[in-house]
């Protein structure tokens, strides 16, 4: 079947840089897309690749390699708020979404 | 305006009830999602409206679960015969994807979603 693979915790510091991984199986794959969510809360959309390279969007950037199948979150000028899980998601060629089973970042003061 | 939003909050039930969870889109939203999340796991897609139709009901676990959206807009994911393992947080997502676009053009919105408790 389709799935992924990210790490399961990752813990930092506030002001540090920090980058979440993703690997993915590549049949039918069209991008990669990344979603926070806060404890309680609902996903919200972070970033999308469909092509290799990195894309930014203020403090976060999201990186594609189709050729590795793999893709990678960096957060940059981590705060506190950023405490949240991160899910990498894959579209293949049907019109759903398959997440990853998230990434529960944890930053200390 | 207004997010997705979804009714109720909770809901806990019994073995074997009959449950309907509620979700309104985004105004304008033509395609709207459902996806079912329990503790630790990423998002699981249930089933695709692009519309009034199901355009992927691939992710619906067994006939117990159905999902309508009469008018294009409200739709409702109907659970008979509750079990416990259906507990879970079910989500609902809204985006602007038009029919015959690739899903990955458009971002899709999540409601805070309904955390369901079969007891």
């Amino acid at each position: 079947g389709q799935s992924l693979e990210q790490p399961s915790e990752v813990t930092a510091v506030e002001g540090a840089i920090v980058q979440i991984n993703c690997t993915y199986q590549t049949s039918g794959f069209y991008g990669l897309s990344w979603y926070q969510q806060h404890d309680g809360g609902a996903p919200t959309f972070l970033s999308y690749n469909a092509l290799d390279g990195l894309e930014e969007t203020g403090r976060f950037s999201s990186f594609l390699s189709r050729s590795d199948s793999y893709g990678y979150l960096l957060l940059q000028e981590l705060q506190m708020k950023d405490s949240a899980s991160y899910f990498c998601a894959v579209s293949y060629n049907t019109d759903k979404l398959i997440f990853g089973t998230g990434t529960r970042l944890q930053v200390f003061p | 305006g207004a997010g997705v939003s979804q009714t109720p909050s909770n809901k806990v039930t019994e073995k074997g009830k009959y449950v309907e969870l509620r979700c309104d889109p985004i105004s304008g939203h033509t395609a709207l999602y459902w996806y079912r999340q329990s503790l630790g796991q990423g998002p699981e897609f249930l089933i695709y409206f692009q519309g009034t139709g199901a355009a992927d009901d691939s992710g619906l676990p067994n006939d117990r679960f159905f999902a309508v959206r009469p008018e294009g807009s409200v739709s409702t994911l109907k659970i008979q015969r509750t079990e416990r393992g259906d507990s879970a947080v079910y989500l609902c997502a809204s985006s602007l994807k038009a029919p015959g676009e690739a899903l990955w053009t458009d971002t899709q919105y999540f409601g805070p979603g309904t955390r369901l408790t079969v007891l």
